[in-house]
């Protein structure tokens, strides 16, 4: 079965300043996607960045971009010029290719809070 | 574009009860999952329906079911609940699920 770890549960980072979240996952899969949900406080989830694991080039939106070791098995998140609205709990998550465990699997999640 | 909704948003049981919810998902998007989110456990993937069909369930007991109507509207049912069932519940859409799933506001089950 896949598993996704989050080993930071609580992060804080100053406005304007670059932040990482870890994530790493199991898999013995060779091709999955891999995302990043940010769920604000009382706000529904979103999905910030998505990658998938044939491409070797890293996946950008804006601010967030990832660091994707596909041989380590980790997909970390940075943000960059990190803003207040940037406040909110994020969830790596894993599906991997159709078949018997087809299912988003998400880690715990690591709560970011910015700072003024 | 509408959103993904969820009815209730919110809902107070008691033990023994059962509770069901409703997801209503984008237009045009087929495929429905439900999460139970809880402070200890996180997010935790309950079932998947597509085209009126569950193609997986996760580790729940049987007292949690689910379907899917053909206009893609989704429900799930809770029976005997216990305590332990408090939680929110998340809905989310997607034309499949390699695809960004869009999330519902949740409804927030309170078992006394």
């Amino acid at each position: 079965a896949q598993t996704v770890t989050q080993s930071q549960p609580e992060m804080s980072v100053q406005e304007a300043e670059t932040v990482t979240l870890s994530c790493t996952y199991d898999t013995s899969e060779n091709n999955y996607y891999l995302f990043w949900y940010k769920q604000p406080p009382s706000r529904q989830m979103i999905l910030v960045i998505r990658q998938e694991a044939y491409k070797q080039q890293n996946a950008t939106e804006n601010r967030f971009s990832v660091n994707f070791q596909k041989a380590a098995k980790s997909f970390s998140l940075k943000i960059s010029d990190s803003q207040l609205g940037d406040t909110a709990m994020y969830f790596c998550a894993f599906i991997g290719p159709p078949g018997s465990n087809y299912k988003l699997t998400f880690g715990k999640g690591t709560l970011l809070t910015v700072n003024p | 574009k509408a959103g993904v909704t969820q009815t209730p948003r919110y809902l107070i049981k008691t033990r023994g009860q059962q509770v069901t919810l409703s997801c209503s998902p984008i237009s045009g998007h087929r495929s429905v999952s439900w999460y139970q989110q809880t402070p200890g456990q996180g997010l935790q993937f309950l079932f998947e329906y597509f085209s009126e069909t569950q193609r997986n369930k996760g580790n729940f007991p049987g007292r949690f079911s689910g379907r899917q109507f053909s206009n893609s509207r989704s429900e799930m049912n809770v029976s005997t609940l216990e305590l332990g069932d408090s939680a929110l519940y998340l809905c989310a859409s997607s034309l499949g699920l390699l695809n960004e799933q869009f999330f519902g506001p949740g409804t927030r089950l309170t078992v006394l």
